[in-house]
C-alpha cells in the first residue's frame, strides 16, 4: 500500500519568514495530494490540494509543488503569521473520493514565533 | 448543512466494555471513513466505506467493526475495548472532486 513520509516533524520560524514542509510517497499510482491544517483540539481542515497533472498550485500565501518523477510534494507558506501555528499533514490518494483511501504523513508541528 | 457529525465527543471506557461511535453526514457523499489519531503517528485509517452497502479494512482494523447503516451514517464499534484503543477518532466523508470534511473528533479513553 501507499506510504507517505513527512519532514520535518517540527518547524520553528520567525514571523514573516517562509516555511517549507516536504513529503514523499511510494505508490506511483497516487495522483491526488491534499494538505490539512489541524489546530490543537480541532479537526483537520483541508487548506490546499494538487493533482498529478499540475506541478504547482497557489492560494494566497500558500503554495504546493509536486514532482511526480521523484514522488515528492511540498507545502510552502510565505510571510508566516502566528495564526499559521498548527500541525500540518500531507496525504496521498489514487483518486479523491470514490472510496479510495487517503494515506497521511505523520504531521509537522509548525510554530511561528513573534 | 452540519457537514460531518460524530458522537460522542468524549468517552471513558473500562477495559472489556463495548461502545459504538456514531457518524452522520448530510452532504450526500458516497464514501465515509474512520480514522484514529495518536501522537506522532498522524491519522491512520481503520475502516472505510466506498458506498452504501460496502465496507473495507484500512491500515489498523483489528479490534473494530463498522456498519454502513445507510448513505448518511457510518458507525464504528469497539466490541471489547483495550487501553491500546485510547485515541482520538475522526469520521470523514468524500464524494466530490476533493476529499471532504472531517467530523469534530471523539476522544476515547480506555482505562
Amino acid at each position: 500500500g501507499e506510504n507517505v513520509e513527512q519532514h520535518p516533524s517540527t518547524l520553528s520560524v520567525q514571523e514573516g519568514d517562509s516555511a517549507v514542509i516536504k513529503c514523499t510517497y511510494s505508490d506511483s499510482a497516487s495522483n491526488y495530494f491534499p494538505w490539512y491544517k489541524q489546530e490543537l483540539g480541532k479537526r483537520p481542515q483541508l487548506i490546499i490540494d494538487i493533482r498529478s497533472n499540475v506541478g504547482e498550485k497557489k492560494d494566497q500565501r500558500i503554495a504546493v509543488t509536486l514532482n511526480k518523477t521523484a514522488k515528492h510534494f511540498s507545502l510552502h507558506i510565505t510571510e508566516t503569521q502566528p495564526e499559521d501555528s498548527a500541525v500540518y499533514f500531507c496525504a496521498a490518494s489514487i483518486t479523491p473520493g470514490g472510496g479510495n483511501k487517503l494515506t497521511f504523513g505523520t504531521g509537522t508541528q509548525l510554530k511561528v514565533e513573534l | 448543512n452540519a457537514g460531518v457529525t460524530q458522537t460522542p465527543k468524549f468517552q471513558v471506557l473500562k477495559t472489556g466494555q463495548s461502545m459504538t461511535l456514531q457518524c452522520a453526514q448530510d452532504m450526500n457523499h458516497n464514501s465515509m471513513y474512520w480514522y484514529r489519531q495518536d501522537p506522532g503517528m498522524g491519522l491512520r485509517l481503520i475502516y472505510y466505506s466506498a458506498s452504501e452497502g460496502t465496507t473495507d479494512k484500512g491500515e489498523v482494523p483489528n479490534g473494530y467493526n463498522v456498519s454502513r447503516l445507510n448513505k448518511r451514517e457510518f458507525s464504528l464499534r469497539l466490541e471489547s475495548a483495550a487501553p491500546s484503543q485510547t485515541s482520538v477518532y475522526f469520521c470523514a466523508s468524500s464524494g466530490g472532486p476533493t476529499f471532504a470534511d472531517f467530523g469534530e473528533g471523539s476522544w476515547l479513553t480506555v482505562v
